[in-house]
């Protein structure tokens, strides 16, 4: 079955230090995209990247960081320059010029700060 | 820019109807989403709508005003497991593909 994967589901920090969370898809989607999201906030995107080795800040980048190398895999690492990254994590991807069928979501990762 | 509102939360009763709005302004609009997202998963898809009308599926029916920019979400005969969040998103036009932008969701609880 295809799919969008995110690990681990429950991810634990402890103040400054760096965590990659992992997002890998297999529907051959080009486009994929990271959101966080806090209660009464909605989805918030951080950054997003539409083909292979680019990728473009979005809303809140402020503290992360990705990498397209592979075009299943685009990897979020939260950096220790996020002043309050405790938050639940949503990968999605999509295919470009197929509006219609939306993003597909990996079940979350949640990060807390320990 | 894109600005999306929708209520925070409602309150229904099982086997009622319910309708969610959603307004919204935005530039380059391709159409508009409605996703259900239970607490602590992943957002599905529920409906699509990019003319102006009304969509039914099942239980669901969603319609869309482009004129207005307004849409609402309709749920007939409530079950206790609608109880989720119900999230609006609108697509609209970037550089070379599309992107969607997200109300901050809609939480519903259905009561006995």
């Amino acid at each position: 079955d295809g799919g969008i994967t995110q690990s681990p589901k429950y991810l634990f920090r402890k103040e400054g230090q760096n965590v990659t969370l992992s997002c890998e898809q297999n529907l051959n989607h080009d486009a994929m995209y990271w959101y966080r999201q806090d209660p009464g906030q909605g989805l918030r995107l951080i950054y997003y990247s539409q083909i292979v080795n680019d990728f473009q800040k979005g809303d809140i980048a402020e503290g992360y960081s990705v990498s397209r190398e592979k075009k299943e895999s685009f990897p979020l690492t939260v950096t220790s320059a996020q002043k309050n990254p405790t938050a639940f994590y949503l990968c999605a991807s999509s295919m470009n010029f197929r509006h219609r069928d939306g993003y597909t979501f990996g079940s979350g990762t949640r990060l807390t700060v320990v | 820019g894109q600005n999306i509102d929708q209520p925070t939360e409602m309150t229904a009763t099982e086997g009622a109807i319910v309708q969610i709005n959603c307004t919204y302004q935005t530039s380059g609009f391709n159409g508009l989403f409605w996703y259900q997202q239970h607490a602590g998963e992943a957002p599905t898809f529920l409906s699509y709508n990019v003319l102006d009308g009304l969509e039914e599926k099942g239980r669901f029916s969603s319609f869309l005003s482009r004129s207005k920019g307004y849409s609402y979400l309709l749920l007939k005969e409530l079950q206790m497991k609608d109880s989720a969040s119900y999230l609006c998103a609108v697509s609209y036009s970037g550089a070379g593909s599309y992107q969607l932008t997200f109300g901050k969701g809609t939480k519903l609880s259905v009561i006995p």
